[in-house]
């Protein structure tokens, strides 16, 4: 069984200043790893993900996030917002033979101040 | 390419009623798996279908149950609503086998038992 903790329920910050948002995993195999995001009245849209290779994904919007596998941490982060990324982000880590099921975090809302 | 559609969009019910959420996969996927999101919390599985048969199931009791047809739709069905139950329920398509958990997702069918 895997389990997601997101450290920050809410991050404010200003526009074109650098986020990070944190996950941290807990799983007994070995796990892929993803980020959604979640706009307004919207479903969840994929961010970037990480299967194996180089711990630094590179996803859309210009978001990336580092795989750290002795910290079991997939943090994500972004090196200047605009007002266009307020959204609720979610971490999610599958285990290998889990099909579809994702396990998600609590989410961290993100909300970019002019 | 015509991507996951649900509906209703919104629907509000009373408690002990029964209802049905529609899903349309998204055009060449065969795997269709719900989820359901309550406010402020990440989604959660429900189960997954694959060729019409449900082949993973989370921690939810039997009055939710599920339906896959031969076009790769699906239904959400949950018997003897609760107040509990209110929530975004999330329908998510697939390419079967993909291992890879890149879902892609409706914009959900937003339930409220009264």
């Amino acid at each position: 069984a895997q389990s997601v903790t997101q450290l920050d329920s809410q991050v404010p910050v200003f526009e074109e200043a650098p986020v990070e948002l944190r996950c941290n995993y807990s799983s007994s195999v070995s796990v892929y790893l993803f980020w959604y995001v979640q706009y307004p009245n919207q479903g969840l849209q994929l961010l970037l993900k990480y299967l194996s290779g180089s711990t630094l994904v590179k996803g859309i919007n210009g978001f990336e996030a580092e795989f750290n596998k002795s910290q079991t941490s997939f943090h994500l982060r972004k090196p200047s917002v605009h007002i266009s990324d307020t959204a609720e982000y979610f971490c999610a880590v599958k285990g290998p033979a889990a099909g579809n099921k994702l396990t998600f975090g609590g989410g961290t809302r993100v909300l970019v101040k002019p | 390419e015509t991507g996951v559609t649900q509906s209703p969009t919104h629907l509000i019910k009373t408690r002990g009623q029964q209802v049905t959420l529609r899903c349309s996969s998204q055009s060449g996927h065969n795997t269709v798996s719900w989820y359901q999101q309550a406010l402020g919390q990440g989604p959660q599985f429900i189960f997954q279908y694959y060729r019409e048969e449900e082949n993973g199931r989370g921690n939810f009791p039997p009055r939710f149950s599920g339906l896959q047809f031969p076009n790769y739709s699906s239904e959400l069905n949950v018997n003897a609503l609760e107040l509990d139950d209110s929530a975004l329920y999330l329908c998510a398509s697939s390419a079967g086998g993909s291992r890879t958990g890149e879902l892609f997702f409706g914009e959900g069918s937003r339930l409220t038992v009264l």
